[in-house]
């Protein structure tokens, strides 16, 4: 049963607006949650992280926001970029090392 | 970048032979996992390793087999391959001091089991 969900497989952005990229997590206990990025043919690569007992948390131009009473957290890229056409993935943590991931959202950036 | 290496990087094999994949760490990393990615399953956790002979399962063990013998090295056995076994493999790795910390993933290795 998956865990952490990411409901949107694709997205798709002008460049310069806001992408918004959304996970869903069912279980209660997770308390440090990140997001990933890939490119087609390598290793995913750290992005931001976030602990829950913060509800913001903010990288230049990447936001991370959990909202833990829903459960939801989400990855805001403002302005985007086409170099951030990626696959994201989010992941969730319970105070260990190890991480259940979403299965992704690929995000295309039209210039 | 973290000094990850994985080996092979392709590998056809045939089902019921066996299959090793390496990974390699220059970090001396505590922490070191081997993850499939899938489509529609994004990364699912198969083993992971906090030490030297220091091993245990994640969700999709079953199948597969690990060693760590060097800080440096993890290995991931597939004893029979099977067609299921399909995937793309990801090995990281994570100091694993004190709160969870990011993991740094290699490049990948394909497998295909015909």
């Amino acid at each position: 049963d998956q865990q952490v969900k990411q409901n949107s497989p694709s997205l798709s952005v002008q460049e310069g607006r806001i992408s918004i990229l959304n996970c869903d997590y069912t279980n209660s206990m997770f308390d440090y949650f990140l997001w990933y990025k890939k490119y087609p043919a390598e290793g995913p690569t750290f992005l931001i992280s976030i602990s829950s007992i913060k509800d913001k948390n903010e990288d230049g131009r990447f936001t991370v926001f959990l909202n833990k009473s829903a459960k939801h957290l989400s990855l805001h890229i403002v302005p985007s970029q086409p170099g951030d056409s990626a696959v994201y993935f989010c992941a969730a943590s319970i105070t260990g090392n190890q991480f259940y991931f979403g299965t992704g959202t690929s995000l295309t950036v039209i210039p | 970048d973290a000094g990850i290496t994985q080996s092979p990087r392709h590998k056809v094999t045939e089902t019921g032979t066996p299959v090793t994949l390496r990974c390699h760490q220059t970090e001396n990393h505590r922490y070191m996992y081997w993850y499939r990615q899938d489509p529609g399953h994004g990364l699912r956790l198969i083993h992971y390793s906090y030490g030297v002979k220091d091993t245990d399962k994640g969700e999709v063990s079953d199948g597969y087999s690990v060693s760590r013998s060097k800080t440096e090295d993890f290995l991931l056995t597939l004893e029979s391959a099977t067609s299921s076994q399909t995937s793309v493999y990801f090995c990281a790795i994570s100091e694993g001091v004190g709160v969870p910390d990011e993991q740094y993933f290699g490049p990948g290795t394909r497998l295909t089991v015909t």
